[in-house]
């Protein structure tokens, strides 16, 4: 079946920082990639999403590119700030489910 | 985007109760899901609701322990049986927009349940 895998957390770096995060997926077909994204004692929110391959979704800063040749979204951002501290979540839609598979999730701890 | 009322936002609960949540939707949807987030995890689907029909439980979760309905398009709820301490978690429900299978999900704040 359909799964994702996204790196170990928890990961942990200074304001103004690159940060990658490694997501790769495994599915049939022609399935949408999202990013969704945790804040500390808040509900989940969409970050950014691709349906297509060689889209790039981007959103506060954050993009990824849907590549198929390598089935992966990897998450970046040129520089963190402390607000970006959440748990992020790797996600897939489609391949023939209606459900959205999440990753294991990635926190980010990003310190002044 | 969807707006996605959940009831109760947390509850503590005692062994061997039972407890509703709550899913009201600002508009019509077609398709409804209930996650479940177990403390320092992920989130696992637990069943599709779907209005007219009966849900679709994922492996592993069975109706006799979370009973779904599904009276109309905006509004749902999911109940946790005979609750044990592993059933603490943040339960969420979330939606999709149009009949499609490869749009976003929309999410509640969840509701979170501590079982003692």
């Amino acid at each position: 079946g359909n799964s994702v895998t996204q790196m170990e957390g928890p990961v942990t770096l200074s304001e103004e920082a690159f940060l990658t995060i490694n997501c790769t997926y495994t599915a049939t077909g022609y399935p949408s990639l999202f990013w969704y994204v945790q804040y500390p004692g808040e509900g989940l929110q969409l970050l950014l999403k691709a349906t297509k391959a060689d889209d790039k979704g981007s959103n506060k800063g954050f993009e990824a590119t849907y590549r198929k040749e390598t089935t992966s979204f990897h998450l970046e951002k040129g520089s963190v700030q402390v607000s970006d501290s959440a748990v992020y979540f790797c996600a897939l839609r489609g391949g023939g489910y209606n459900k959205l598979i999440f990753g294991a999730g990635t926190r980010l701890a990003v310190h002044p | 985007s969807a707006v996605i009322s959940q009831k109760p936002s947390r509850d503590i609960c005692q062994r061997g109760t039972s407890l509703t949540i709550q899913c009201q939707v600002d508009s019509q949807v077609t398709m409804m899901f209930w996650y479940r987030q177990q403390p320092g995890q992920s989130l696992t689907l637990i069943a599709t609701a779907n209005q007219g029909s009966e849900a679709t439980y994922e492996s592993g979760f069975v109706i006799d322990k979370f009973p779904i309905s599904r009276p109309n398009l905006t509004f749902s709820t999911l109940t946790v049986s005979n609750m044990s301490p592993e059933d603490s978690s943040i339960y969420l429900c979330s939606v999709a927009r149009g009949t499609g299978n490869t749009g976003e999900l929309f999410f509640g704040e969840g509701s979170r349940l501590t079982v003692l």
